[in-house]
């Protein structure tokens, strides 16, 4: 069965400072693997996915994340926050073995300090 | 249009009332997808629909919900007697064929009130 984690419900970073947001997952083949963002009142905003191919894989809005497949981990990454940052961030993953949906993390809130 | 759409994007009803959410995908878009999002939660899938295939009603809770798709394009979740645990945002998603490896691409979403 697939699953995601995301271990931290809430992060705290101050602007200009790096940012990680954390997300492991389980599936029974190879995953492909999703961030989303979400802003108050809206949808939700594709940030960057990993199908196959380089382990490192570079987003919008300057975001990157880098699978690990020994940690089964994706997470995701900046360099430089912003306050515009600030939002809920969704971490989701696929397999080949029968699902046709996204399974999704609960989501961690990122604040960014001015 | 360019992105999925929904609509209304605010639904307040009472207790046993049936309500009908709608979604227009993305043009083109093959594959469409409804997802709920409680308060706190992650999303939860509901039904996904690919062409002319027969949908994938896995997730959804009860017999209480539906959802069809007219044309190859909108669709409408409806929810028959609704129950104040179904207050939630609904979610729709296309992608362009369905293939595991493609982009879900979301509208703004219905944030449904029961009362």
């Amino acid at each position: 069965a697939q699953s995601v984690a995301q271990p931290e419900d809430q992060v705290n970073v101050a602007e200009g400072n790096p940012l990680t947001v954390k997300c492991t997952y389980s599936v029974s083949g190879n995953p492909y693997l999703f961030w989303y963002v979400q802003y108050p009142n809206r949808g939700l905003q594709f940030l960057l996915k990993y199908i196959t191919g380089d382990n490192l894989v570079k987003g919008s809005y300057g975001f990157e994340a880098e699978f690990n497949k020994s940690q089964t981990s994706f997470h995701l990454k900046k360099p430089s926050a912003l306050v515009s940052d600030s939002a809920l961030y969704f971490c989701a993953v696929r397999d080949m073995t029968g699902a046709n949906n996204l399974f999704f993390g609960t989501g961690t809130r990122l604040t960014v300090i001015p | 249009g360019a992105g999925v759409s929904q609509s209304p994007s605010n639904k307040v009803t009472e207790k046993g009332k049936d309500v009908e959410l709608r979604c227009d995908p993305i043009s083109g878009h093959t594959a469409l997808y409804w997802y709920r999002q409680s308060l706190g939660q992650g999303l939860e899938f509901l039904i996904y629909f690919q062409g002319n295939s027969a949908p994938d009603k896995s997730g959804l809770p009860s017999d209480r919900f539906s959802a069809e798709r007219t044309g190859g394009s909108v669709s409408t979740l409806t929810i028959q007697r609704t129950q104040q645990e179904d207050s939630a945002v609904y979610l729709c998603a296309s992608s362009l064929g369905g293939l595991v490896s493609e982009t879900q691409y979301f509208g703004p979403g219905t944030r449904l009130l029961v009362l």
